[in-house]
């Protein structure tokens, strides 16, 4: 069946620190990937997404590429602020959904 | 554009009394979906409706909820009766369905936070 595995937090970096939060997933057919974040006190929305295989998606400096040789698609940043507190989510589809990092960023 | 809209933010009621929740979608948005998030959990897909049709509703437990989406527009989501296990954020989300469902992003409502007591 389908599913989506998360890496586990929560993560604490310290600013410019390079950040990684791991997603793999099962899934049958080719399925779109989304990265989806929540910050304090707000809603779930997009972070960025891609829909086939070796796509890169990126948005506000982060970046996951579609792995489908190992079934990967792993959030990355290069240098994080505080202001990417949030808890970050992988999902497969719209129906499928990891459990969430949560990710402090402190001074 | 207006956002997904859902009321209320917050409900208390007791274990076997009933509850509903409200959502609107954003204007224009054909697919709208239902979410329970429980605490710690990623958001499980309760129901999806295409325009004012069910698409998915394999994993609404349907002895206690329901969901209607009249006119294709706003929903509703009802639990009766409530259980202890269903304390949980009840997220509604849209998309616009462009392209096929599964490639398009999905905007979220602030969610309900229900506590059954």
């Amino acid at each position: 069946g389908n599913s989506v595995t998360q890496m586990e937090g929560p993560v604490t970096l310290s600013e410019e620190a390079f950040l990684t939060i791991n997603c793999t997933y099962t899934a049958t057919g080719y399925p779109s990937l989304f990265w989806y974040v929540q910050y304090p006190g707000e809603g779930l929305q997009l972070l960025l997404k891609a829909t086939k295989a070796d796509d890169k998606g990126s948005n506000k400096g982060f970046e996951a590429t579609y792995r489908k040789e190992t079934t990967s698609f792993h959030l990355e940043k290069g240098s994080v602020q505080v202001s990417d507190s949030a808890v970050y989510f992988c999902a497969l589809n719209q129906f499928y959904f990891g459990t969430g990092t949560s990710l402090t960023v402190i001074p | 554009e207006a956002g997904v809209a859902q009321s209320p933010r917050y409900k208390i009621i007791e274990k076997r009394q009933s509850v509903a929740f409200w959502c609107n979608p954003i204007s224009g948005h054909a697919t709208l979906y239902w979410y329970q998030q429980i605490l710690g959990q990623g958001p499980k897909l309760l129901i999806q409706f295409q325009n004012n049709g069910v698409v998915d509703d394999s994993q609404l437990p349907k002895d206690r909820f329901s969901a209607e989406r009249l006119k294709g527009v706003d929903s509703t989501l009802k639990i009766q009766p409530a259980k202890l296990e269903d304390s949980a954020v009840y997220l509604c989300a849209s998309s616009h369905g462009a392209g096929g469902t599964y490639n398009s992003p999905l905007h979220f409502g602030n969610g309900t936070r229900l506590t059954v007591t």
